[in-house]
């Protein structure tokens, strides 16, 4: 069964830095593109960034480019996203999702993480 | 960027009743080269993360009750259900996976009338 845990999640002032992590289990971590995808209180759906299986190529979305940054451990089976100059704009639930066909990253997400809470707040 | 609209925003449905949400991408999603359409269907619950329903625009996922179903090509697609259960009530998102970004539709939330 695949899991998808999400951490690091919290308050932060604007301006701040958060990184958070994404503990996989249940496939082969290093065959599937992951990705963030976000979702602002009470809003609708928004991708964020994705990594290929090899963590060779990466997508932002323009609202994140520059100031977050996908990586991933394959040895621990873990996705990142470093996240910095936050803004109040970027509070949301975060969510790890995994690429539904191996080696795709252009991909629908079959499986995703409960979602770790960032709020970004003076 | 492709801008997915779904439509109604809301549609409120009897029980055992048909339910028909519609998505139309602002350009076309179907790959020429696999006749393949880059589109997904999630339904999401309160408190919960989106589930995959359909893939392909009408692919649907293993363990998805027969009565879900995704149709269309190109740039207009529809999720229907055939005979609302009471479980169905959600949220629903379209997706397109064709190009980056990847963009979704602003939901279509479900309820029972």
């Amino acid at each position: 069964e695949v899991q998808l845990l999400e951490s690091g999640g919290g308050l932060v002032q604007p301006g701040g830095s958060l990184r958070l992590s994404c503990a996989a289990s249940g496939f082969t971590f290093s065959s599937y593109a992951m990705s963030w995808v976000r979702q602002a209180p009470g809003k609708g759906l928004e991708w964020v960034s994705t990594m290929s299986g090899s963590g060779g190529s990466t997508y932002y979305a323009d609202s994140v480019k520059g100031r977050f940054t996908i990586s991933r451990d394959n040895s621990k089976n873990t996705l990142y996203l470093q996240m910095n100059s936050l803004r109040a704009e970027d509070t949301a639930v975060y969510s790890c999702a995994k690429g539904g066909e191996m080696g795709a990253m252009l991909v629908y997400f079959d499986s995703w993480g409960q979602g770790t809470l960032v709020t970004v707040s003076s | 960027d492709i801008v997915m609209t779904q439509s109604p925003d809301s549609l409120a449905v009897s029980l055992g009743e048909r339910a028909t949400i519609n998505c139309k991408s602002s350009q076309s999603v179907l790959y020429s080269s696999n006749k393949k359409n880059y589109l997904a269907w999630y339904q999401q619950k309160p408190g919960q993360p989106p589930k995959l329903l359909i893939y392909w625009a009408s692919t649907r996922e293993f363990g998805v009750p027969d009565r879900f179903s995704g149709s269309g090509s190109g740039t207009d697609f529809t999720l229907t259900i055939s005979s609302l259960q009471a479980e169905d009530v959600a949220v629903y998102y379209c997706q397109q996976y064709y190009s980056t970004p990847q963009t979704f539709g602003q939901g279509t939330k479900l309820e029972i009338k």
